[in-house]
């Protein structure tokens, strides 16, 4: 495997049931991300990891939970969700460290429905 | 709140045509990002720009960052159908712990 990769691709879900998404970087990057892609909207910054610590939370409501084991591997824990919430949802990394451009690389995304 | 514009927002062409994609900002950024991105995947880096002025070429594409690095555009020369898809620019700021600012993206659709 190489790049980062996404686990679902799909997911469909009832507003009571929880889920995990998961997400893998073969580059040697050291910080990774979860954005939020709804139509016609920007690319939603949600969460930032560097070196494993969590950087940067967005105002995400609590019903969604990052985590990140270690510097390959980065989770976003899904419960109660709401019908709103469907929407792509991308992991992305970086070699981070103030790395200069900060060259942000993508998966393919998991494209969730909340029924 | 800091805003990247991208004009147009939607853009259908005919094979052959020639298109300029805008991405505009009021803030300064160390440097911007093109990326494409096709329905149901995820962004795909085309190239970085990180000098005022710079122009970058990767094929058909031609990418210009501004003097004042508040600004680009992506210019297509020729488009294909294979040219569809979402575009995207990104900035990235100083002393921002390595966050990008999205623009909300130009969808092309070229026609054969």
């Amino acid at each position: 495997e190489t790049g980062v990769t996404q686990t679902p691709r799909h997911l469909v879900m009832g507003m009571t049931n929880k889920k995990s998404l998961k997400c893998e970087q073969h580059l040697g990057h050291n910080a990774m991300y979860w954005y939020k892609q709804s139509a016609k909207k920007p690319l939603e910054l949600m969460f930032v990891y560097s070196l494993e610590e969590r950087v940067e939370n967005n105002s995400v409501p609590s019903r969604f939970s990052p985590e990140c084991p270690n510097s390959s591997h980065l989770f976003l824990h899904l419960h109660t969700l709401q019908p709103e919430d469907s929407a792509l949802y991308l992991c992305a990394s970086s070699l981070g460290g103030g790395a200069p451009y900060n060259e942000q690389f993508f998966g393919p995304g998991t494209r969730l429905t909340v029924l | 709140t800091q805003l990247l514009e991208q004009s147009p927002q939607f853009l259908s062409i005919q094979e052959g045509e020639n298109l300029t994609v805008y991405c505009n900002s009021s803030s300064v950024f160390s440097s911007l990002q093109w990326y494409r991105q096709e329905p149901g995947e995820g962004p795909v880096l085309l190239v970085t720009v990180v000098t005022g002025g710079e122009v970058k070429k990767l094929k058909r594409l031609t990418f210009q960052f501004g003097d004042a690095r508040k600004d680009s555009s992506l210019h297509i020369t020729a488009a294909q159908p294979g040219d569809t898809g979402l575009y995207l620019c990104a900035g990235a700021q100083y002393n921002q712990g390595g966050k990008l600012i999205f623009g909300q993206g130009t969808e092309l659709s070229v026609k054969p």
